[in-house]
C-alpha cells in the first residue's frame, strides 16, 4: 500500500515561512491535497490538486509537488495557523485514498 | 450552503454493530462521490471507505474490509456506513466527506463518535 510520510512537528515564528513536507514514492505523479485541522474541529481543505486553493483560503497558503516530495508552504505565519496538517492522495493502483500521518504546526 | 450531518454514533460492545448516517444538503448529492474518514482519539486521519456517485463502485481500507459496508440513497440525500464485528480499534470520530475529482475532500461533516468498549 502507498505510504505518505510527514514530520510529526514543525515550529515557526510569527511572520516567518513554514514548510511542511509530505514524502511518497513518485508523489510528483499524483495529485496532492492538504488539510488543516484545529482541535475539536473537522478537517478543512486548504490546497488541492497540488497547488489550488479553495475559495476563502488565504493566499499565504501554497503547495508544490515534485519527485518524491510535496510541500505545503505557509507564508507570514500567524498564531491562527497553529493546527495539524495532513497531506492526502489517491492511490490509483488500489483505488484507496491515503493520508499522511499529520504534522503539528506550532507558532512560537 | 453545503452541509453534511453525521448521526448514529454511540457506545457499542466489541463484536457489535452500528449504522452511521450522513445527511447531505445544499448540493446535488447524486452527482458526487462520497467517503467515510475516521480519527481515533489523539491520532491522525484514516480513510475508511469510498462510494461512487451512482453507488455502483465501492472501496474499503484493508482494516475494515469484510466488516463495514458503505451505501447511499440518492433519493434521500443520505450516505450510510454499516459497521459489523466492531473492535476496540474501531473507536474513533467518523466523518463523511464529499469528494471532488482526484480525491479532494472539499466538504466534511462535524463527525460522530463511535466507542467500542465493554
Amino acid at each position: 500500500s502507498y505510504v505518505l510520510t510527514q514530520p510529526p512537528s514543525v515550529s515557526e515564528a510569527p511572520g516567518k515561512t513554514a514548510r511542511i513536507t509530505c514524502g511518497g514514492n513518485d508523489i510528483g505523479s499524483k495529485s496532492v491535497q492538504w488539510y488543516q485541522q484545529k482541535p475539536g474541529q473537522a478537517p478543512v481543505l486548504v490546497i488541492y490538486y497540488d497547488t489550488d486553493r479553495p475559495s476563502g483560503i488565504p493566499e499565504r497558503f501554497s503547495g508544490s509537488n515534485s519527485g518524491n516530495t510535496a510541500t505545503l508552504t505557509i507564508s507570514r505565519v500567524e498564531a491562527g495557523d497553529e493546527a495539524d496538517y495532513y497531506c492526502q492522495v489517491w492511490d490509483s493502483s488500489s483505488d484507496h485514498r491515503v493520508f499522511g500521518g499529520g504534522t503539528k504546526l506550532t507558532v512560537l | 450552503e453545503v452541509q453534511l450531518v453525521e448521526s448514529g454514533g454511540g457506545l457499542v460492545q466489541p463484536g457489535g454493530s452500528l449504522r452511521l448516517s450522513c445527511t447531505a444538503s445544499g448540493f446535488t448529492f447524486s452527482s458526487y462521490e462520497m467517503n467515510w474518514v475516521r480519527q481515533a482519539p489523539g491520532k491522525g486521519l484514516e480513510w475508511v471507505s469510498y462510494i461512487s456517485a451512482p453507488g455502483t463502485a465501492v472501496f474499503y481500507a484493508d482494516s475494515v474490509k469484510g466488516r463495514f459496508t458503505i451505501s447511499r440513497d440518492n433519493a434521500n440525500n443520505s450516505l450510510y456506513l454499516q459497521m459489523n464485528s466492531l473492535r476496540a480499534e474501531d473507536t474513533a470520530v467518523y466523518y463523511c466527506a464529499r469528494e471532488l475529482d482526484l480525491s479532494a475532500f472539499d466538504y466534511w461533516g462535524q463527525g460522530t463518535l463511535v466507542t467500542v468498549s465493554s
